[in-house]
């Protein structure tokens, strides 16, 4: 069975600070993508990863897919109250024909 | 363009009885999926398809029954209903060449 171990769980930071999330893995996914869900909605994709080592940014998120494909980070620069919610990570194995795999999910709460 | 919607958004159960959860897109995507969305545990894989007629247990099967007769819907059936199965539930379906799921607003479910 594959399982995504996703940390912290909980993260409450003060706006202008800066975090990272972890999502870790001992199987290899051939993408591994990171959601965003507001209270009462459904995930929405922020981003997808599928080389080893890729880094891409949308503004002041910063997405890193680890070397062998097993393992990414979410880091947020300067926080903003805006950017509260539960962030999740989800991977997608190859060979499996479009399941995901998610993690526990890390609920933020950026204070003003 | 409606994207993925569930119906009904809040439901009530009593223990035993049986319900129907649906699910339909108009995207016409091959791979669709149910998951179950508890506090601290991310979301959990029910069931999926990769296409009509064609579907396979997740990780947390019991309990529910699926079936994909068309390519648009995806409708999930709580045989007997638990309170272990209060939880909300989101429907998910995605391209075959496209990495991002796309979900619905969610089913609130109670059973009492």
């Amino acid at each position: 069975t594959q399982l995504l171990e996703q940390s912290p769980q909980f993260l409450s930071i003060q706006e202008g600070e800066n975090l990272t999330v972890y999502c870790n893995s001992s199987s290899v996914f051939s993408s591994l993508q990171w959601y965003r869900q507001e209270p009462g909605e459904g995930p929405v994709l922020l981003v997808t990863v599928v080389t080893g080592g890729e880094v891409k940014k949308l503004k002041r998120l910063t997405f890193q897919f680890g070397d062998a494909r097993k393992d990414s980070s979410l880091h947020i620069t300067a926080a903003q109250p805006g950017d509260t919610g539960l962030y999740l990570c989800a991977g997608a194995a190859n060979n499996q024909g479009g399941k995901l795999i998610f993690g526990q999910g890390t609920e933020l709460s950026v204070k003003p | 363009n409606a994207g993925v919607t569930q119906t009904p958004k809040f439901q009530v159960l009593k223990t035993g009885q049986s319900m129907t959860l649906q699910c339909a897109q108009d995207m016409n995507h091959e791979y669709m999926s149910w998951y179950r969305q508890d506090p601290g545990m991310g979301l959990r894989l029910i069931h999926y398809s990769v296409g009509a007629g064609i579907t396979d247990q997740g990780e947390v099967p019991n309990g529910y029954n699926v079936s994909r007769s068309t390519t648009e819907d995806f409708p999930l059936r709580l045989l007997s209903a638990a309170p272990s199965q209060t939880s909300v539930y989101f429907c998910a379906s995605k391209g075959r060449f496209n990495t991002e799921a796309f979900f619905g607003q969610g089913t609130r479910l109670t059973v009492v």
